[in-house]
């Protein structure tokens, strides 16, 4: 999509090994957001962050860290992996409060 | 905790028809909704993006409408295509602005019959 692209786009891990995703914009936006979209779950918020190293918690933010050290990259890592995070996961950029949201074109992470 | 639903899950019709889309939300204090589409194996795309001070936004042969006292949203697509066979995502966000992300509901997966 443009402006905000992940790598990689495809990944097979081992359980417990630690895996860092990353989403890359190139809007200058502000607010940056961690997805993951399972079947039966549809797509739900994992970290977001709303600045340089301002971050907080989604709602399903255990076994996952976020980093922001600079406005266009957003590191997603999971620090042990394990099957249960086998999923697609979804990095999306906001502007601004009443702008509307764009996402990146996911990550498909498989942990065996 | 906001709830979006929607319905159907699922919809099979012939091309050519006008057909509505539905989304719920349990808590009305949103900021906006946006609906988008996703096609199988690929990324969202936003579709339309209504503010909650707004009733409805339109393109081309989209419309969506926001009724946030009721807690409805839906879609409208027009003379349907089979190039609009996709998945439907219909998503919120809270009250006081975007910064904490959006709630989705699990989407209505729509196929068009050439």
């Amino acid at each position: 999509d443009a402006g905000i692209t992940q790598s990689p786009r495809h990944k097979v891990t081992e359980t417990g090994t630690p895996v860092t995703l990353r989403c890359h914009q190139t809007e200058n936006h502000r607010y940056m957001y961690w997805y993951r979209q399972d079947p039966g779950h549809g797509l739900r918020l994992i970290h977001y962050s709303y600045g340089v190293k301002d971050t907080d918690k989604g709602e399903v933010s255990d076994g996952y860290s976020v980093s922001r050290s600079k406005t266009e990259d957003f590191l997603l890592t999971l620090e042990s992996a394990t099957s249960s995070q086998t999923s697609v996961y979804f990095c999306a950029i906001s502007g601004a409060e009443n702008y509307g949201y764009t996402f990146g074109s996911g990550t498909r992470l498989t942990v065996v | 905790k906001q709830e979006v639903t929607q319905i159907p899950a699922a919809l099979s019709v012939p091309e050519g028809e006008n057909l509505v889309l539905n989304c719920s939300f349990t808590d009305s204090a949103i900021y906006n909704l946006q609906w988008f589409r996703q096609d199988p194996g690929k990324g969202l795309t936003s579709l339309l993006l209504i503010q909650s001070s707004q009733r409805e936004q339109t393109s081309g042969r989209l419309n969506a409408s926001l009724d946030k006292s009721s807690g409805r949203s839906t879609l409208y697509i027009a003379a349907s295509q089979p190039g609009d066979s996709a998945t439907y995502l219909c998503a919120v966000s809270r009250s006081g602005g975007g910064a904490d992300g959006l709630t989705f509901g699990k989407g209505t997966h729509l196929i068009i019959q050439p």
